[in-house]
């Protein structure tokens, strides 16, 4: 069984500059995550979709941040214009229901300068 | 608030030293608590899920275990292999919502 695809895996950029960050999930789940991790922290949910719709988007900063789910199957996260604090891991993870176990990509580690 | 805690935020032990990690829990309307493993630069993965107080789950070297306020992860006879951070992470009824803690560093010597 293929796992969840992020792509880039890795992104340097100037602030105030724009980038986006793709997910694929596993195939037939139905919910997706993104989550933002900072170095010794644990992951912060930033967005949860359902299928096509967003279940709960209340810690993403909605002011340069944006994501959305095409057709119910693969993501994507923006931000524009990236801050210094924006440097961080963004994970995506998908499971089958909402709110059950969940299968992580390999993460897109994020450096802005 | 809702909140979730894990403690100690780092742990050494000694290759067959036995230890639990604990995360305590306040939010309204527990739904699961998962425990994940993460490797260094990996994502999170899966190891356990329990829905009730009383509940207990294993697998391999590692036990949860859940009551109404914390879970805690036992590790018995730990091996090197076992060194990673351990993750909790608490869904809730009420806007489902979930909350990562901040994990504890496991670190275990040959």
């Amino acid at each position: 069984e293929a796992g969840v695809a992020q792509s880039p895996r890795y992104k340097i950029i100037e602030k105030r500059q724009s980038v986006a960050f793709w997910c694929n999930p596993i195939s037939g789940h139905a919910t997706l995550y993104w989550y933002q991790q900072i170095l010794g922290q644990g992951p912060k949910l930033l967005i949860q979709f359902q299928n096509n719709g967003v279940v709960d988007d209340s810690q993403l900063p909605k002011d340069r941040f944006s994501a959305e789910r095409l057709k119910g199957v693969d993501s994507t996260l923006k931000i524009q214009p990236a801050k210094l604090e924006d440097s961080a891991v963004y994970l995506c993870a998908s499971s089958l229901g909402l709110l059950g176990r969940q299968y992580f990509g390999p993460g897109t580690r994020l450096t802005v300068l | 608030e809702d909140q979730v805690t894990q403690s100690p935020e780092a742990l050494r032990l000694q290759e067959g030293e036995s230890s639990s990690l604990n995360c305590s829990y306040t939010v309204s309307g527990l739904r699961g608590l998962f425990w994940y493993r993460q490797d260094p630069g990996k994502g999170p993965e899966f190891l356990f899920t329990l829905y009730s107080a009383g509940e207990e789950k294993e697998k391999e070297r590692l036990k949860a275990t859940l009551t109404k306020k914390e879970s805690f992860l036992h590790i018995t006879a730990p091996k090197p292999e076992d060194s990673a951070t351990y993750l909790c992470a608490v869904a809730m009824n009420r806007d489902d919502k979930i909350i990562f803690g901040k994990g504890t560093r496991l670190h275990i010597l040959p």
